[in-house]
């Protein structure tokens, strides 16, 4: 069965530090990998997904990720946080086949200190 | 492109009472929903899966009975939660695979609906 674990439930970094949000995922196919990010009382904003190709993925926002297949991993990175990337971010997993679905981690809460 | 469109965005319902949540796709046919649900400071949960003209499929925990979803029509899926009560107070989010004619697919979603039950 598909899953998504993100193992950081909260991640405290410095304004102006770099950023690397883990995330680990199974699932039987090549998966369709995304991470997403949720401000409080908002709806989900797509910062950037992976379907094939270039393993190293750009985002908006300044954010990238990485797919690593040999280690089942889809890391979240950013050189510098801003005070404004405070949020909760997902990574999901996911295909596109008519019935699939995107399962969800259970998310990161990012803190920052000013 | 593939923008699915949800209403309301916050609704506050007495206890006992129904509420329907609707998300129209505005420039795609959206043949698979996905209806997600979310409390509070947890992470997005799966309840269901509507197929244009056929039944939803719900997951394990999930009552069909009190979430009744309606998949009628390529733009329109519709989550009513019937006899609402407290414990149903929640974020709900929607959302679709789709395909575009270039580049690679996607799953778009609704903004979301914020319930209360009082």
């Amino acid at each position: 069965a598909q899953s998504v674990t993100q193992p950081d439930i909260h991640i405290t970094v410095s304004e102006g530090a770099s950023l690397e949000l883990r995330c680990n995922y199974s699932y039987g196919a090549t998966p369709y990998l995304f991470w997403y990010v949720q401000s409080p009382g908002q709806g989900l904003q797509l910062l950037l997904k992976y379907f094939s190709g270039d393993t190293l993925v750009q985002g908006i926002k300044g954010f990238e990720a990485e797919f690593k297949r040999s280690q089942s991993s889809f890391n979240l990175r950013k050189p510098s946080v801003h005070w404004s990337d405070a949020a909760e971010y997902f990574c999901a997993v996911g295909a596109l086949d008519r019935d699939d679905k995107i399962i969800f981690g259970k998310g990161t809460r990012l803190h920052i200190l000013p | 492109g593939a923008v699915v469109s949800q209403h309301p965005s916050r609704v506050i319902c007495k206890s006992g009472t129904s509420v329907k949540i609707e998300c129209r796709s505005l420039d795609f046919q959206a043949t698979t929903m996905f209806w997600y649900r979310q409390f509070p400071k947890q992470s997005l949960m799966l309840m269901a899966t509507s197929n244009e003209g056929s039944k939803a499929t719900y997951e394990q925990g999930v009552e069909k009975d009190k979430f009744l979803i309606n998949h009628a029509s390529l733009t329109l899926s519709t989550l009513t939660v019937t006899s609402a009560h407290p414990e149903d107070s929640s974020f709900y989010i929607c959302s679709a695979p789709y395909q575009p004619q270039q580049g690679a697919a996607g799953y778009t979603f609704g903004s979301g609906t914020r319930l209360t039950v009082v």
